[in-house]
């Protein structure tokens, strides 16, 4: 069975200052990894993926993780965070078929 | 163009109520999931219809009924809720081969 830990609930943070949302994930067969966003009462937003190749992966708002087989981690980073960045933030694992499976959520807010 | 759409927005529903969710998609996808989110956690896989047949059933009560009528379309339809299930219903489609699922911004359902 797979699953999934982001190691924090919350992380202030403040504005233009870096940021790392930790997951770490179990699995006894290959992955693949996402993180998405999950602004206030909207619906979730895929950040980035990784599904194979390259294990530093860019994706959207200037957000970039890095896969680590050998520690089991999807780190998401980003350099400079703004106001707009606060929201909730999902690592998700799947081995595939279909099944998602989630962290409990880190929920970043980002002050000025 | 990666949109899923959900309607309605918000459901307000009595427990003796039938109403139904509607959820839409046109990127050619051909696997489409419901998932259920309580406030403050990740999603709840509740269904998934791959080329429109019911694949999976994460052991949902029966007052909970999915349809695929056709590969753009997704219902769930609703009877005879419990106060509990108010939540956020999220729909999410995925391509074919592709683990990558692109969610919809939900239906924010109220039962009283």
């Amino acid at each position: 069975a797979q699953s999934v830990t982001q190691l924090d609930s919350q992380v202030p943070v403040f504005e233009e200052a870096p940021v790392e949302l930790r997951c770490n994930y179990s699995s006894s067969v290959s992955v693949y990894l996402f993180w998405y966003v999950q602004y206030p009462n909207q619906g979730l937003q895929l950040l980035l993926k990784y599904l194979s190749g390259s294990t530093l992966v860019k994706g959207i708002n200037g957000f970039e993780a890095e896969f680590n087989k050998s520690q089991t981690s999807f780190h998401l980073r980003k350099p400079s965070v703004h106001i707009s960045d606060t929201a909730e933030y999902f690592c998700a694992v799947t081995p595939g078929g279909g099944k998602l499976i989630f962290g409990q959520g880190t929920e970043l807010s980002v002050k000025p | 163009d990666t949109e899923v759409t959900q309607t309605p927005k918000h459901l307000v529903m009595g427990m003796t109520n039938k109403k139904s969710l509607k959820c839409e998609q046109h990127m050619g996808h051909r696997a489409m999931y419901w998932y259920k989110q309580k406030a403050k956690k990740p999603p709840e896989l509740m269904f998934v219809y791959s080329y429109e047949k019911l694949s999976i059933n994460e052991s949902v009560p029966s007052r909970f009924s999915p349809e695929c009528p056709n590969s753009s379309l997704l219902n769930l339809h609703l009877h005879a809720l419990q106060p509990e299930d108010s939540a956020l219903y999220l729909c999410a489609s995925s391509d074919r081969g592709s683990e990558t699922q692109y969610f919809g911004p939900g239906t924010r359902l109220l039962v009283l």
